[in-house]
């Protein structure tokens, strides 16, 4: 059963618009969350973060949202570039609890951003 | 570079015989996690080290893989006697400290092993 979901394995968007991508949780023992980049034959690349305690972290054209009561979070990329065109993958962990600090991973989104 | 470093890149191997990946974390990190993707998969976690001590080995499919670490830096992930579903990227991961959480991870490039 999976514990993070990205119900969307692609996404298209026109340069300079914006690009949300959305995951969904299931397990309420999630307290921070996390957003990776990942291009072809790379590993993962961090982009963003969030505490549970926070309900919007945002970081120059990137920014996380998350709805702890919906278990949804959002990651919106504005003005997006054809540069950000990767696969983006969204991840959570449990700070407590005996496998502290390993994440849970979504199965991505592929974004392309035309120009 | 200062980044996380694996070898080999990519590894073909035929089924039945071991493998060894190694992977290098970025220094003073403590905390040193396995993961594997593969076809169409997102990441799925395989073991998780603080300092040499492995307190979750969870994610490991079965007992032919094992992993190590030495020195509280480089780990090797070892597999067995390889069969065709071990065919995937092995990404290693390296973090300030796991035992609170909430510590960004950052990863290698992985090693793509394929067992034919």
């Amino acid at each position: 059963d999976q514990q993070v979901k990205q119900n969307s394995p692609s996404l298209s968007v026109q340069e300079g618009r914006i690009s949300i991508l959305n995951c969904d949780y299931t397990n309420s023992m999630f307290d921070y969350f996390l957003w990776y980049k990942k291009y072809p034959a790379e590993g993962p690349t961090f982009l963003i973060s969030i505490s549970s305690i926070k309900d919007k972290n945002e970081d120059g054209r990137f920014t996380v949202f998350l709805n702890k009561s919906a278990k949804h979070l959002s990651l919106h990329i504005v003005p997006s570039q054809p540069g950000d065109s990767a696969v983006y993958f969204c991840a959570a962990t449990a700070s407590l609890g005996g496998s502290q600090g390993n994440l849970i991973f979504g199965k991505g989104t592929k974004l392309s951003v035309k120009p | 570079g200062a980044g996380v470093s694996q070898s080999p890149s990519n590894k073909v191997t035929e089924k039945g015989k071991d493998v060894e990946l190694r992977c290098d974390p970025i220094s003073g990190h403590t905390a040193l996690y396995w993961y594997r993707q593969s076809l169409g998969q997102g990441l799925e976690f395989l073991i998780y080290f603080q300092g040499n001590s492995a307190p979750d080995k969870s994610g490991l499919p079965s007992d032919r893989f094992s992993a190590e670490r030495t020195g509280g830096s480089v780990s090797t992930l070892t597999i067995q006697r390889t069969q065709q579903e071990d065919s995937a990227v092995y990404l290693c991961a390296s973090s300030l400290g796991g035992l609170a959480g909430g510590y960004e991870q950052y990863f290698g490039p992985g090693t793509r092993l394929t067992v034919t």
